[in-house]
């Protein structure tokens, strides 16, 4: 079985520009999160789907960040425009009906 | 809110070594625990979990207990090994299905042979 699947794993752009990641899920898990790790700080929530619809949205830093998930399979994750302070690890994870959450590899954003 | 403190690392013991990784928590109510671990290259995976005060959750030699009078949940191993090498974090949930996951800053653990 195929785990969460992130992409791209780096990132390197310019301040201004637009990044977008991208998460592949387990596929038939209707939960997705979003989590970001800034450099030596903690790893803090984001948002969560279920399905396509955003649950919780609580932890999303700005309106220069828009997540999708359409169809309620892959979501991605822009970033618009990028400023430094955005840079950091960006991990998906995934659950279905068990509380087991499985996570991605992570997707590390430079903002230069 | 909610939060996790864990011990500053990084942390580099030689192989066969004791290791202890503190973690104390705030959280109102009775918060789900758990240990998580990254290795190089890899996602985050789940290393134990205990949901109830005096469990202990343990696995791969791991075990922490869920000690409620102190707010902790330390990590401990008798005898580490050059493959424990890794990011650990301690993470907690405050109630279970979908509440999202409050983590600490994570502790690099480096083992040398």
């Amino acid at each position: 079985e195929a785990g969460v699947t992130q992409f791209p794993s780096h990132s390197v752009i310019e301040k201004g520009q637009t990044v977008t990641l991208r998460c592949d899920p387990i596929s038939g898990h209707d939960n997705l999160y979003w989590y970001r790790r800034v450099m030596g700080k903690e790893i803090k929530f984001l948002l969560h789907f279920v399905k396509e619809s955003k649950q919780d949205e609580s932890g999303m830093p700005n309106n220069r960040f828009l997540a999708e998930r359409t169809g309620g399979t892959y979501s991605t994750l822009k970033v618009q425009p990028a400023e430094l302070e955005d840079s950091g690890v960006y991990f998906c994870a995934s659950r279905g009906a068990d509380e087991k959450l499985f996570f991605g590899s992570g997707t590390q954003l430079s903002v230069l | 809110g909610n939060s996790v403190t864990q011990m500053e690392g990084p942390v580099t013991l030689s192989e066969e070594a004791f290791l202890t990784i503190n973690c104390t928590y705030t959280a109102t109510g009775y918060p789900s625990l758990f240990w998580y671990v990254q290795y190089p290259g890899e996602g985050l995976q789940l290393l134990l979990k205990a949901t109830k005060a005096d469990d202990k959750g343990s696995n791969k030699g791991f075990e922490a207990t869920y000690r409620k009078e102190t707010t902790s949940f330390h990590l401990e191993k008798g005898s580490v090994q050059v493959s424990d090498s890794a990011v650990y974090f301690c993470a907690l949930s405050a109630h279970s299905g979908n509440t999202p996951l409050v983590f600490g800053k994570g502790t690099r653990l480096s083992v040398i042979a």
